[in-house]
């Protein structure tokens, strides 16, 4: 009964490929994020969703791209992966968009790309 | 642009011994301040929002407070079992739940 599940949990490829990332929230939130997590843990915000419309798009390479088929899941599209998209990604939920609600997070997928 | 500061990075305390970590904020009008709580190899966990200047908020051994600058946890009497990162983040007016993140202190607590 994970609240914010994703998928794989590590990932190694190569660069120059494609990967997805998968995120999926069982607590009925309207709105879910990416964030990066860089070697230094500076989290920053990649994107954020309300109920499958695209709000927040930080200045992220057009090479990300994320998918919300309905409101519980957020993808994550990597093409032409580089060495620098590695990282820890995290996928989060909140209940709505306005207003303070904290959010909460999954458990991370470490890329790798060699 | 919002930014958040912490400090320190690290901190290593005996079990039991008290104290405070730091978090400097700049933010045009600040909707919220949040304290979560990483573990190695996990997401964060929210602690605590602070809305407003002198409000505080507790729990366990945690106590949050917020001025208009800088928020403070303090961490009475810790245990080994408090050890991880803690990350603060603020909401500013811009809204739509853009979170900046602070880099987190590293807390070590040793029995």
């Amino acid at each position: 009964d994970t609240a914010v599940s994703q998928t794989p949990k590590y990932l190694v490829t190569q660069m120059g490929n494609d990967k997805s990332i998968k995120c999926e929230q069982n607590l009925g939130h309207d709105t879910m994020y990416w964030y990066k997590q860089d070697s230094k843990k500076f989290l920053k915000i990649m994107f954020s969703y309300n109920n499958k419309e695209l709000i927040i798009n930080e200045t992220v390479p057009n090479r990300f791209s994320p998918k919300s088929p309905d409101k519980a899941h957020l993808n994550l599209h990597i093409n032409s992966l580089e060495l620098g998209d590695s990282a820890v990604y995290f996928c989060a939920s909140s209940q709505a968009l306005q207003g303070d609600y904290e959010q909460y997070f999954g458990p991370g997928t470490r890329l790798t790309v060699t | 642009e919002d930014q958040v500061t912490q400090s320190p990075e690290a901190l290593r305390l005996q079990e039991g011994e008290s104290s405070s970590l730091n978090c400097s904020y700049t933010v045009s009008g600040l909707r919220g301040l949040f304290w979560y709580r990483q573990d190695p190899g996990k997401g964060p966990e929210f602690l605590f929002t602070l809305y407003s200047a002198g409000e505080e908020k507790e729990k366990e051994r945690l106590k949050a407070t917020l001025t208009k600058k800088e928020s403070f946890l303090h961490i009475t009497a810790p245990k080994p079992e408090d050890s991880a990162t803690y990350l603060c983040a603020v909401e500013g007016a811009g809204g739509y739940q853009k979170v900046t993140f602070g880099t987190g202190t590293k807390l070590q607590v040793i029995p």
